[in-house]
């Protein structure tokens, strides 16, 4: 049954930082990772979509790498701005039963 | 507006009562999702609709039922709620890409049952 793990379930740090967020899954059958972001009360937004043959994506500040071998993907935010300061979620999408399987996800609290 | 909108945006019930959860999407898409979020895990899938006439079960379906009134509309029913139902609620779109779609979501509805 594939699991996600997502650590720190927490993170604070100084605006202007560069930050590390961590995932990592069991089973390296899917056909996709996607990066989300939560805020309070406005649903979820995806950020990053890496396909399963491919290794990172980028979008602005954002950079996510995916090693399907290993089970892991880190999301790299650049220059943190208290604007970045919400829940992200990674998920990935199970080959074996079609799904999206999420992690609980890390909460950054980025300080002015 | 919103592409995706769920109602309500809060509820609270008691136990026993049947409650409805309403979505609706303007974004053409034919593949629509019910997910629950409860604190410390993650979103987890209850119910999933790839067509208007396509219903399937989710990984947490029991107590729980659906119905796809048309290709926007998607409602997720409690029959007879109970507290540890109590979480957040979100409804999905997401377009027949193939393999792995980009899912979009609406903004939530938080159920309390006491």
């Amino acid at each position: 049954k594939q699991e996600v793990t997502q650590i720190p379930a927490a993170l604070s740090v100084p605006e202007g930082e560069n930050l590390v967020l961590n995932c990592s899954f069991t089973d390296s059958a899917i056909y996709n990772l996607q990066w989300f972001r939560q805020d309070p009360g406005k649903g979820l937004t995806s950020l990053l979509l890496i396909q399963s043959s491919q290794r990172e994506q980028t979008s602005g500040r954002l950079n996510a790498s995916l090693d399907k071998s290993s089970g892991r993907s880190t999301l790299y935010i650049a220059a943190s701005q208290p604007g970045d300061s919400a829940t992200y979620l990674c998920a990935v999408w199970s080959a074996s039963n079609y799904q999206l399987i999420w992690g609980a996800g890390t909460k950054l609290i980025i300080k002015p | 507006d919103a592409d995706v909108t769920q109602t309500p945006r809060n509820r609270i019930t008691k136990t026993g009562k049947r409650i409805m959860l309403e979505c609706s999407q303007t974004k053409g898409h034919d593949r629509m999702y019910w997910y629950r979020q409860d604190p410390g895990l993650g979103l987890r899938l209850i119910y999933y609709s790839f067509d208007v006439k396509d219903i399937n079960k989710g990984e947490i379906s029991d107590g729980y039922s659906v119905s796809r009134q048309a290709q926007a509309k998607f409602s997720l029913s409690l029959e007879s709620a109970i507290p540890n139902q109590t979480a957040l609620y979100f409804c999905a779109t997401s377009a027949a890409q193939g393999e792995g779609d980009t899912q979009y979501f609406g903004p939530g509805t938080r159920l309390t049952v006491l």
